[in-house]
């Protein structure tokens, strides 16, 4: 049973260019949850997506936006980027009416 | 403003030892709290906690959640070198179907030889 998939696992990206983050849920699950991680910090949250639309969001620029599509993988795209956008991305699967996400190993992206 | 506090932020013990880390919360629309493993990048599921009082428990790892003080805490007796990561404490709550999760800033436990 696979886990939680994303790719690439490194990226580096110039100011102002636009980068996508794909996620593969783990198998069964229906919704995914993105999550940014800077170092030294917990994650936090930067939207969910159930059904192909995006159901709850946190605290982030609408340069920050993503997709469903219809096998449950997801996408992040983040535009115009900034240094401190240099993070991990976390992707999380899991059940909309469940309880816990699981996660996948995270995507480096660094900004330069 | 919601928020999830640990502490303590670092802790370095020797195998063997026995240690505690904490959890203190404040959200509205309280679900669940679950604690998650951070070794090198993936967090990695560790307990589900919901109703006050009940001690969940995994080989040496422990938990259990206070609601009406609002904190949790994570116990690994007889720590072993492989113990050494960053636990990470996270609050699930929402309205109607599914939820997000706010983490604390997360305790680097270093388990020295």
């Amino acid at each position: 049973d696979a886990g939680v998939t994303q790719s690439p696992t490194h990226l580096i990206k110039t100011r102002g260019q636009q980068v996508t983050l794909r996620c593969s849920p783990k198998s069964g699950h229906d919704t995914v949850s993105w999550y940014q991680q800077a170092l030294g910090q917990g994650p936090q949250f930067i939207f969910q997506y159930y059904e192909e639309e995006e159901r709850q969001r946190g605290n982030f620029p609408d340069r920050f936006s993503g997709h469903q599509f219809p096998n449950y993988s997801s996408e992040l795209n983040v535009n115009a980027l900034l240094l401190g956008d240099s993070a991990l991305y976390l992707c999380a699967s899991s059940l909309y009416w469940g309880n816990e996400q699981y996660f996948g190993p995270g995507t480096r992206l660094t900004v330069t | 403003e919601d928020k999830v506090v640990q502490s303590p932020l670092s802790l370095v013990v020797h195998e063997g030892d026995t240690v505690t880390l904490n959890c203190s919360y404040e959200v509205t629309n309280f679900r669940s709290l679950l604690w998650y493993k951070q070794e090198k990048k993936a967090p990695t599921f560790l307990f589900m906690l919901t109703s006050s009082g009940i001690e969940k428990k995994s080989g040496r790892l422990s938990s259990i959640l206070d609601k009406k003080e609002l904190f949790s805490i994570l116990n690994i007796t007889a720590t072993q070198t492989g113990d050494s990561a960053v636990y990470l404490c996270a609050v699930a709550y929402s309205g109607a179907g599914s939820y997000q999760l706010t983490f604390g800033k997360g305790t680097k436990l270093s388990v020295i030889p």
